[in-house]
């Protein structure tokens, strides 16, 4: 049974371009979250998705990032002219149902450098 | 607003020595707690969550974590410490109805031999 599967494990774009990153849950999980954590600090939440619907991104910055999780095909994080304080690791997690009281199972993240 | 402090930035044990690091939390209504562990250049991985019931719960690797309502806290405590315990760990919130986590800043644990 294979986990939550995130790619690439490493991008580096130059400032102005576009990263994308792709999540794929775990079997049978259809909830996905997406969370950035720089450097010597947390995680912080930036979206929730079911299938082809956003249900939650409040922490998502208003400008240049956007998300989508299709009916078929993985979840995609993208960032749009990329700066140099978009570096960070961007982990997606899973669950089978919605709910605070369920575990989400985390991707090995995605370490974005913006050069 | 929902919040965790995690007030260790790094916590020291030798090997075979009980371990604790400690959480504290701010929540409306009753809280799901959880922690998770992160080895280097790795996604986090589960440990164990608190939901209700009985305020100690077990959880993978030996680990368990204590839930006290009257100090609003879950320390997560092992009884002996392995090398192999060396990680980052971090204790998080449910966030509210929708299921996203918030997270504290994470404790850094080391265990020398």
């Amino acid at each position: 049974n294979a986990g939550v599967m995130q790619n690439p494990r490493h991008l580096v774009r130059r400032r102005g371009q576009e990263a994308r990153l792709r999540c794929s849950p775990m079997k049978g999980h259809s909830h996905v979250y997406w969370y950035r954590q720089l450097p010597e600090e947390g995680l912080k939440f930036m979206v929730y998705l079911q299938k082809e619907n956003i249900i939650d991104e409040s922490g998502m910055p208003k400008e240049r990032f956007s998300a989508e999780f299709p009916k078929e095909g993985p979840s995609i994080l993208r960032i749009q002219q990329v700066v140099r304080g978009d570096s960070a690791a961007y982990f997606c997690a899973s669950s089978a149902t919605s709910g605070g009281h369920r575990e989400q199972y985390f991707g090995p993240g995605t370490r974005l450098t913006v050069t | 607003a929902q919040s965790v402090a995690q007030p260790e930035d790094q916590v020291n044990v030798a090997e075979g020595n009980p371990l604790t690091v400690k959480c504290t939390y701010s929540v409306s209504g009753n809280p799901y707690l959880f922690w998770y562990v992160q080895y280097p250049n790795r996604g986090l991985q589960f440990l164990l969550k608190y939901i209700t019931g009985d305020n100690l719960v077990k959880g993978s690797y030996g680990f368990e974590a204590e839930f006290n309502k009257s100090q609003t806290s879950f320390h997560l405590k092992k009884p002996s410490a392995l090398v192999s315990d060396s990680a980052l760990y971090f204790c998080a919130v449910d966030g509210g109805s929708q299921g996203n986590l918030i997270f504290g800043k994470g404790t850094k644990l080391s265990v020398k031999p």
